[in-house]
């Protein structure tokens, strides 16, 4: 299994402003994966992000929104732009586990809980 | 398109009794992937299971069993002899064709009392 780290852990920002979230796994993967879980809902899959392309986005967001880079294997940010209280959320990166094995399985990091005031 | 459903927003056991957590799935392929994690307060996703869609055998691991059967287009998860430390939101979730998308149910919520 992948070890993932995220930063922040948690924020409180303002209306208006941007915050950039980084993703560290501890080994080389392929794919990247940024979802949202809005407060007592389900995980939504933002975007996929692979390295040396850009991030594919899935129907609802958009990359002026949601700016993802993805400069090397281990390592991606999500950046929530002109933020709103309606992006109040955690914020969480995945890794694609499979190695060679069975696909579709994924490896979450620990989130990153933003309040939007 | 594919689609994962948890009835069950919200379910209160008291601990050591059992409890069985329902998903029920959709999709037109014929090879995809169902997962369950497990999302304790911390936040954090926890991988607890896969099943492929060419193994039916219902699976055991401690306390944890899982129900899975095409027919019904059904992979239930059982905690036997529940825990206050099995509080936690229950997420089923499905991929299809071994491809990149995870598609997760709404999450149950399960509480443990003492």
């Amino acid at each position: 299994s992948a070890v993932i780290s995220q930063k922040p852990s948690r924020d409180i920002c303002q209306r208006g402003t941007s915050l950039t979230i980084q993703c560290q796994v501890d080994s080389q993967v392929t794919m990247m994966f940024w979802y949202r879980q809005q407060p007592g809902q389900s995980l939504t899959l933002i975007a996929t992000a692979n390295q040396g392309s850009e991030a594919t986005y899935e129907s609802g967001f958009v990359i002026d929104k949601f700016p993802i880079s993805r400069p090397n294997l281990t390592f991606s940010t999500l950046t929530v732009s002109n933020m709103s209280p309606e992006d109040s959320s955690i914020y969480l990166c995945s890794v694609d586990a499979s190695g060679g094995g069975p696909r579709g399985e994924q490896f979450f990091g620990p989130g990153t809980r933003l309040t939007v005031l | 398109a594919q689609k994962v459903t948890q009835a069950q927003t919200e379910i209160s056991v008291v601990e050591k009794e059992d409890v069985t957590l329902d998903c029920v799935y959709e999709t037109r392929d014929t090879t995809y992937y169902l997962f369950w994690y497990k999302q304790p307060p911390s936040g954090e996703l926890v991988f607890l299971i896969r099943r492929n869609s060419f193994d039916e055998q219902n699976e055991i691991s401690g306390r944890y069993s899982w129900n899975f059967q095409k027919s019904t287009s059904s992979f239930n998860f059982t905690i036997t002899a529940s825990q206050v430390v099995d509080s936690a939101v229950y997420f089923c979730a499905l991929n299809v064709g071994g491809g990149n998308k995870l598609t997760f149910g709404t999450g149950t919520q399960l509480k443990v009392e003492l």
